[in-house]
């Protein structure tokens, strides 16, 4: 059964820093990933999705990089800024069986002004 | 505007009332899922469907049924809710399925749910 877990859980920046989230899973057997970002009693919005044969997938200020080998992917943030507080998580897909997605618990971003 | 939209946002009720949340996509997508958060175990995947009549169980399936009758509309129904079903609900759609084809997950706002 696939786990994924997320480091940091809450992560507390100043205005401008660059920061690296951290997600990593049990089974390696994967399809593709994605990271997500779920605003306080919102939904979650997907924000990039990266296929097992990729490395790396890029939108705006937002880098996610994915080592399937390990078990590993991160989401790099730059310039970070207060509008980016949310929460952050990760769900790796199954492509053994296709259908079932297993999040990570998240890591809860806060940037200050 | 392309969305997965869930009734009602809230709904508080008793143990044992039969309960329906809905959840529609306009975007024609193939896949639908649902899913509790609850606080200390994350995201958990209830029920899923690839297509029209073909639904499959997730990880916490219990006390839990689904239909997919047409393609946009995938209920969730607790037929005889339990204080341990109190959870916020999600529904999510996309095009492909994960694990089969490359496209992101569309969420719900979600559904509060409250059994007393």
């Amino acid at each position: 059964k696939q786990e994924v877990t997320q480091i940091p859980a809450a992560l507390s920046v100043p205005e401008g820093e660059n920061l690296v989230l951290n997600c990593s899973f049990t089974d390696s057997a994967i399809y593709n990933l994605q990271w997500f970002r779920q605003d306080p009693g919102k939904g979650l919005t997907s924000l990039l999705l990266i296929q097992s044969s990729q490395r790396e997938q890029t939108s705006g200020r937002l880098n996610a990089s994915l080592d399937k080998s390990s078990g590993r992917s991160t989401l790099y943030i730059a310039a970070s800024q207060p509008g980016d507080s949310a929460t952050y998580l990760c769900a790796p897909s199954s492509n053994t069986n296709a259908g079932k997605s297993t999040f990570g618990d998240g890591t809860t971003l806060t940037v200050k002004p | 505007e392309a969305q997965v939209t869930q009734n009602p946002r809230y709904l508080i009720t008793v143990t044992g009332k039969k309960l329906t949340v809905t959840c529609s996509q306009n975007m024609n997508h193939e896949y639908m899922s649902w899913y509790r958060q609850d606080p200390g175990l994350g995201l958990r995947q209830i029920y899923y469907s690839m297509n029209v009549e073909v639904t499959d169980k997730g990880d916490v399936p219990e006390g839990y049924k689904v239909s997919r009758k047409e393609k946009r509309n995938f209920p969730l129904i607790l037929e005889s809710p339990s204080p341990n079903q109190t959870s916020l609900y999600f529904c999510a759609s996309s095009f492909k399925v994960p694990g089969q084809g490359v496209s992101p997950l569309h969420f719900g706002n979600g559904t509060r749910l409250t059994v007393t």
